[in-house]
């Protein structure tokens, strides 16, 4: 399976300002993702990060509070935009394993909080 | 839409003892992946076990092990011979056949392992 390593791995930021969090893969990938999971809550997906075009964003989740990259094929940022305390939060980066039918793998996460 | 529902928000069991976790699912779909997804404290997202839905044995992985019942949208996670590292949180999820397929999560089981 693959290893995804994530940075941060936790951060306290002041409203108003932004994030960006950084997902890294050992190996090259078909699809990459972007979760969120709120304290004590299940995963929503955020958005998936496409290679070499924008990113397709999930209902209720747009693209100038939650912008995306995704440079090549084992890399993919999100920023957390203007944040507020609602943004405090684990941001989870996905993948599919092209090795791995159907298979997703999940990073360490990224523990954000907002003051 | 897929949903799917855990309706055990919590489970406690003895060390060494068996413990089975409730999933059901809600589908139109005739193909289809079901997965148990543990989250320790260490919030790392690990698969413990996937099930296809044409396949109609059920999938054993070590100590875990489903009961899928395709008829009844019904996947349950069944652990043996319980062990202290097994106590996480457990998220069943859904995903339809397609490389651009989501996965659907429940709200997760919170299961103790108690000495």
């Amino acid at each position: 399976s693959a290893v995804i390593s994530q940075k941060p791995s936790r951060d306290i930021c002041q409203r108003g300002t932004s994030l960006t969090i950084q997902c890294q893969v050992d190996s090259q990938v078909t699809m990459m993702f972007w979760y969120r999971q709120q304290p004590g809550q299940s995963l929503t997906l955020i958005a998936t990060a496409n290679q070499g075009s924008e990113a397709t964003y999930e209902s209720g989740f747009v693209i100038d509070k939650f912008p995306i990259s995704r440079p090549n094929l084992t890399f993919s940022t999100l920023t957390v935009s203007n944040m507020s305390p609602e943004d405090s939060s684990i941001y989870l980066c996905s993948v599919k394993d092209r090795g791995s039918y159907n298979e997703q793998f999940f990073g360490p996460g990224t523990r954000l909080t907002v003051l | 839409a897929q949903t799917v529902t855990q309706s055990q928000p919590e489970m406690s069991v003895q060390e060494a003892e068996t413990v089975t976790l409730s999933c059901t699912y809600d589908t139109s779909e005739s193909d289809y992946y079901l997965f148990w997804y543990k989250q320790p404290p260490s919030r790392q997202m690990i698969l413990v076990i996937r099930q296809e839905a044409y396949k109609q044995q059920n999938a054993t992985e070590n100590r875990f092990s489903v009961n899928f019942q395709k008829a009844a949208k019904s996947f349950s996670l069944k652990i043996s011979d319980s062990q202290l590292g097994d106590a996480a949180m457990y998220f069943c999820a859904y995903r339809s056949p397609g490389t651009a397929s989501k996965l659907t999560f429940g709200t997760g089981t919170r299961l103790q392992v108690t000495l």
